[in-house]
């Protein structure tokens, strides 16, 4: 079976620190693709990033990171020096190759509050 | 990157009444569409998928009479909501990618909240 799990469901930090979502997947499939997206309070969904399951590589940009860890199946997203603007709720998903449909399975969302 | 675009972004309706929703990629050819509700402060639900030129593919649970799904074009998809009524509202998002596979990413619409009287 395919699962995202984001178990932070609300986090409030004061503006400047540093917040990591946490997301950990499950899935069968060897070949498979992990997303985040932001949703602000206007609703659209907007891409950050999207890695196959065989670049482990972990990913900067500017004050965003992801730490892909096969070994524990988590794909954690870091924002750096966060900001006001950084307010969203955040979905992690999960995309295989086996369901050859595009279809993602998107977590529960974390929503973050930063406060100034 | 990709711009998906819906219109309207906001429609109240009476009961009864149909809704559509257009949901448009502007800068690239959308291949497959995809089609979500979302409650507050909850999840995505896919509702169904639909590839350009054939019928949708609805999930598990999702009245295919209900919810109307055409993809006329590689630019347009549209959803219906037949004989809306209050439990219909939420907020509906569409989403857009290149190909039929899973390599892709989608990018998404603003989304449509739809209030039914």
């Amino acid at each position: 079976a395919q699962k995202v799990t984001q178990a932070q469901t609300e986090i409030s930090v004061v503006e400047k620190e540093d917040v990591t979502l946490d997301c950990v997947y499950e899935t069968r499939d060897t070949t498979y693709y992990l997303f985040w997206y932001k949703q602000p309070p206007s609703g659209e969904l907007v891409f950050l990033i999207r890695r196959n399951s065989f670049d482990e590589q972990n990913e900067i940009s500017g004050r965003y990171s992801w730490n892909f860890q096969k070994s524990t199946s988590s794909f954690n997203f870091t924002i750096t020096a966060s900001q006001v603007v950084d307010s969203a709720v955040y979905f992690c998903a999960l995309s295989t190759i086996s369901s050859n449909t595009g279809k993602l399975i998107f977590g529960q969302g974390t929503t973050l509050q930063v406060k100034p | 990157g990709a711009v998906v675009s819906q219109h309207p972004s906001r429609v109240i309706c009476k009961s009864g009444t149909s809704v559509k929703i257009e949901c448009r990629s502007l800068d690239f050819q959308a291949t497959t569409m995809f089609w979500y509700r979302q409650f507050p402060k909850k999840s995505l639900m896919l509702m169904a998928t639909s590839n350009e030129g054939s019928k949708a593919t609805y999930e598990q649970g999702v009245e295919k009479d209900k919810f109307l799904i055409n993809h006329a074009s590689l630019t347009l998809s549209t959803l219906t909501v037949t004989s809306a009524h209050p439990e219909d509202s939420s907020f509906y998002i569409c989403s857009a990618s290149w190909t039929t596979t899973s390599t892709d990413t989608q990018y998404f619409g603003p989304g449509t909240r739809l209030t039914v009287l």
